[in-house]
């Protein structure tokens, strides 16, 4: 069975600060990792999509890898601002979306 | 706006109740899927949709809760004789699967309070 755990939980960092979260999986048999982030109350907007086959992608200021060897996933998020303050998740799918594993998530606050 | 619609955003009801949840995917995914969101959690599965047919569900999906999907088109969630444990956030998503690189995508939710 996958589990699937983010670290930190909650991250506070003040405005324009890089910072790394972390996804972690059991089972490397991964097909693809989606990274989301989750306003209060609402539901989930997709940030960023890897397939099994790469390492990387970026969107703008965000960067995530994936090491599928080591079970890991990481989201790098370049010059924080306030409004990147959210939830954010990540979902390992498996077994051609017959699967689909979220972490519980790391609350991030960006102080302005 | 992701495009996949769910109806309704708020839904209170008193214990002992049915509710039914609808969700809009995008009109040409053929996946759809039904999870619920408790605070401070993830996104636990409950059920799939390939087009009409219903592949699995969890086994958090208790006898009063049933899932649809005529036509392969919207889908509802049926709660029956509801519980307080059952207040949650209700998610939709659907996805296309045609290849590799397809993203799920959620709607918005329906956060349900059982009193």
């Amino acid at each position: 069975k996958q589990e699937v755990t983010q670290i930190p939980a909650a991250l506070s960092v003040p405005e324009g600060e890089n910072l790394v979260l972390n996804c972690s999986f059991t089972d490397s048999a991964i097909y693809n990792l989606q990274w989301f982030r989750q306003d209060p109350g609402k539901g989930l907007t997709s940030l960023l999509l890897i397939q099994s086959s790469q390492r990387e992608q970026t969107s703008g200021r965000l960067n995530a890898s994936l090491d599928k060897s080591s079970g890991r996933s990481t989201l790098y998020i370049a010059a924080s601002q306030p409004g990147d303050s959210a939830t954010y998740l990540c979902a390992v799918i498996s077994g051609g979306y017959q699967k689909v594993t979220f972490g519980t998530g790391t609350k991030l606050q960006v102080i302005p | 706006d992701t495009g996949v619609s769910q109806d309704p955003r708020h839904k209170i009801t008193k214990r002992g109740q049915n509710v039914t949840f609808r969700c809009d995917p995008i009109s040409e995914h053929n996946r759809l899927y039904w999870y619920r969101q408790t605070l401070g959690q993830g996104p636990e599965f409950l059920t799939y949709f390939q087009n009409e047919a219903q592949l699995e569900k969890s086994r958090l999906l208790s006898d009063r809760f049933s899932a649809e999907r005529p036509k392969g088109s919207f889908s509802t969630l049926e709660i029956q004789r509801t519980e307080q444990g059952d207040s949650a956030m209700y998610l939709c998503a659907s996805t296309r699967i045609i290849g590799s690189n397809e993203k799920l995508f959620f709607g918005s939710g329906t956060q349900l309070s059982v009193l």
